[in-house]
């Protein structure tokens, strides 16, 4: 099946900096979502982005399909901000409903 | 905005019991799922449900797990005989489309304890 990997696994930063979260995959992919995991354990859904660029906010996120990776970029940390930050992706494989492969996830600690 | 919505939020039980997780996906969605993420790992897909019937399934989703959506609007997961190693969040997630080309929305989880 298709790997997820994201880099780097931990990242420890100081409230108003800014990161760098990246996703590689190894295959062609027809969805990818970004979310945030919350302390409580909620997922947070932050963008659907199976290619092209999007804005929320402090919050961006770049998909180049055809270099399989996409790119989350955090703006002036917040300390709310901290948490794991999972990219999800799915190859369609023509059959039913395939669920999302997540990778492993980017631990992200905001201090004050 | 639209929510699924899971119940209960934090489920306890005995080593070999049965246990049903409930979901309320969005209402005009029509692909279900549940994943699963044992603590400290990533999140695994499950299984995958549409027009009453399971779509796809991973190697996890054996014959402990079944999943049926006994009405209109609740979609459930029952683990038939738990094991210490079901102990995780549970969160399901409903799609308007199956075929990817959707986001998929997640519930809060629920949180399953086996002792």
């Amino acid at each position: 099946g298709i790997q997820v990997e994201q880099s780097p696994p931990d990242l420890i930063l100081q409230e108003g900096a800014n990161s760098t979260l990246r996703c590689n995959f190894s295959d062609s992919v027809n969805n990818l979502q970004w979310f945030h995991q919350n302390p409580w354990g909620q997922l947070i859904n932050l963008f659907y982005i199976p290619s092209g660029t999007k804005q929320n906010g402090r919050l961006s996120a770049t998909t180049v399909a055809t270099e399989r990776y996409s790119l989350l970029y955090i703006s002036s940390s917040q300390t709310t901000d901290s948490g794991v930050y999972f990219c999800a992706v799915v190859r369609y494989s023509g059959g039913g409903a395939d669920g999302l492969t997540f990778g492993k996830g980017t631990h992200l600690i905001i201090q004050p | 905005e639209p929510e699924v919505t899971q119940t209960p939020s934090h489920q306890v039980t005995q080593m070999g019991q049965e246990v049903i997780l409930r979901c309320v996906p969005i209402s005009n969605h029509l692909y279900f799922y549940w994943y699963r993420q044992i603590l400290g790992q990533k999140v695994e897909f499950l299984v995958s449900f549409y027009n009453n019937e399971i779509s796809e399934k991973s190697e996890i989703f054996d014959d402990q797990f079944s999943v049926e959506r006994p009405d209109g609007s609740n979609f459930t997961l029952k683990i038939r005989s738990t094991k210490l190693e079901d102990s995780a969040m549970y969160f399901c997630a409903s799609s308007w489309e199956g075929t990817s080309n959707q986001p998929q929305h997640f519930g809060d989880g629920t949180r399953l304890s086996i002792l």
